[in-house]
């Protein structure tokens, strides 16, 4: 079964640092490129950050860029998010999610996601 | 930046009935529009890419239509599991960012 599970997740103080995990299973790791998608409780999804399948790309959102690292481990089949300087507007539901890819002709979507887990950044 | 707004942003229908949800963008995306469903508690899925091919799984009920800045999803015939939200989405080719409209809650009338 192709699966993607996330942990990490808790509660931090402003200003504090969580990493996330994200294990995938049931499919040829290294072959995909992914990202982490948040959601705010009780509002839409937002796009955090891509890294390529050799981790040669990466990209992040405006919100978090030189706050977060994303990073991956194909040995271990796993997906990374080290996240810096924790900000309430922080707190969401971090997904990890396979990226089936796009080109200048196609934009596949994100097929495979995880349950996700939970972030809460408060005092 | 391209800006994808849905609307409306609660439908309320009773099972049977269509569903039109829409997406617009800011400029044009050709067909390079996603669409997933998310229902509560649960992580979105994939419904839709390339504006009209439906993913794995997807039933037939389910159709997406569109390209340049106007786009529609269409339920052609709600059944009770497909009260949820759903949401729109597009990828530059360059730099990799996703951008999500903001959804539309499918509700039961």
């Amino acid at each position: 079964e192709v699966q993607l599970v996330e942990s990490g997740g808790g509660l931090v103080q402003p200003g504090g640092s969580l990493r996330l995990s994200c294990e995938a299973s049931g499919f040829t790791f290294n072959y995909y490129s992914m990202n982490w998608v948040r959601q705010a409780p009780g509002k839409g999804l937002e796009w955090v950050s891509y890294i390529s399948s050799s981790s040669s790309t990466v990209f992040y959102a405006d919100s978090v860029r030189g706050r977060f690292i994303i990073s991956r481990d194909n040995a271990k089949n796993s997906l990374y998010l080290q996240m810096h300087s924790l900000r309430a507007e922080d707190t969401a539901v971090y997904y990890c999610a396979r990226d089936e890819g796009w080109n200048n002709d196609h934009n596949y979507g994100l097929d495979v996601w995880g349950q996700g887990t939970t972030v809460a950044v408060s005092s | 930046e391209i800006v994808l707004t849905q609307s409306p942003a609660t439908l309320s229908l009773s099972p049977g009935e269509r569903a039109t949800l829409s997406c617009r963008a800011s400029q044009s995306v050709s067909s390079h529009l996603v669409w997933y469903q998310q229902k509560p508690g649960q992580s979105p899925r994939l419904l839709i890419y390339d504006a009209s091919n439906r993913a794995t799984g997807i039933p037939a009920r389910f159709s997406g239509t569109g390209s340049g800045t106007d786009f529609t999803l269409t339920i052609s015939s709600l059944e009770p599991e497909d009260f949820a939200l759903y949401y729109c989405q597009h990828r530059t080719n360059w730099p990799p960012a996703l951008t999500f409209g903001g959804g539309t809650k499918v509700e039961i009338k």
